[in-house]
């Protein structure tokens, strides 16, 4: 069965501090996996999305990911946080019939 | 970039009235549309996949004939709540399948709906 989970619902970093937002997925074909950003009362913004080659994807915002495909895993990270990053972020799976959306993980940035 | 647009943001409502909201793509032509329902710090559920010309397809558990939704052309598809009620007060987001570009999805900005 095809799924997404996200570790962790709440996340709190320092602002500097390393983000680390965890997904895992599962999926009986080759995954295309998306990270995306909603702030309140706003749509989805797309952070960056792998669907082949390069497994290091760079998205906007400083905001870069990493497939796994050993790990069943697509983490999502930035080195230093800013306060502008608190938000809701999704990971999404897409096995070309559906998009599977991971439940979210609230980021607050500490000043 | 491709463009998803919602109409209304936000619109509020008697109860047993209807509402419509319209979801267009305006710089690319959406082969699938696709309708979201998301509650308060929830994630998205999927409700319907949308085709251009076709019938909608629903999802487990969702009503179709109180969520009607017509996708008349590539860029407009149209989801109407009928005899809304207080628990249909939610955030509706769409997001429109770009014919040629594969596997992405661009989301709507979403609609507030509340139902009084």
């Amino acid at each position: 069965a095809q799924s997404v989970t996200q570790l962790g619902s709440h996340v709190s970093v320092s602002e500097g501090a390393l983000v680390l937002l965890r997904c895992n997925y599962s999926s009986s074909v080759p995954p295309y996996l998306f990270w995306y950003v909603q702030y309140p009362n706003q749509g989805l913004q797309l952070l960056l999305k792998y669907t082949t080659g390069a497994t290091l994807v760079k998205g906007i915002n400083g905001f870069e990911a990493e497939f796994k495909k050993s790990e069943t895993s697509f983490h999502l990270t930035k080195p230093s946080a800013h306060m502008s990053d608190a938000a809701e972020y999704f990971c999404a799976l897409d096995t070309g019939n559906q998009f599977y959306f991971g439940t979210g993980t609230s980021l607050t940035v500490i000043p | 970039g491709a463009v998803v647009s919602q109409h209304p943001s936000w619109v509020i409502c008697k109860s047993g009235t209807s509402v419509k909201i319209e979801c267009r793509s305006l710089d690319f032509q959406a082969t699938t549309m696709f309708w979201y329902r998301q509650f308060p710090k929830q994630s998205l559920m999927l409700m319907a996949t949308s085709n251009e010309g076709s019938k909608a397809t629903y999802e487990q558990g969702v009503e179709k004939d109180k969520f009607l939704i017509n996708h008349a052309s590539l860029t407009l598809s149209t989801l109407t709540v009928t005899s809304a009620h207080p628990e249909d007060s939610s955030f509706y987001i769409c997001s429109a399948e770009a014919r040629g570009i594969n596997n992405e999805q661009f989301f709507g900005p979403g609609t507030r709906l509340t139902v009084l």
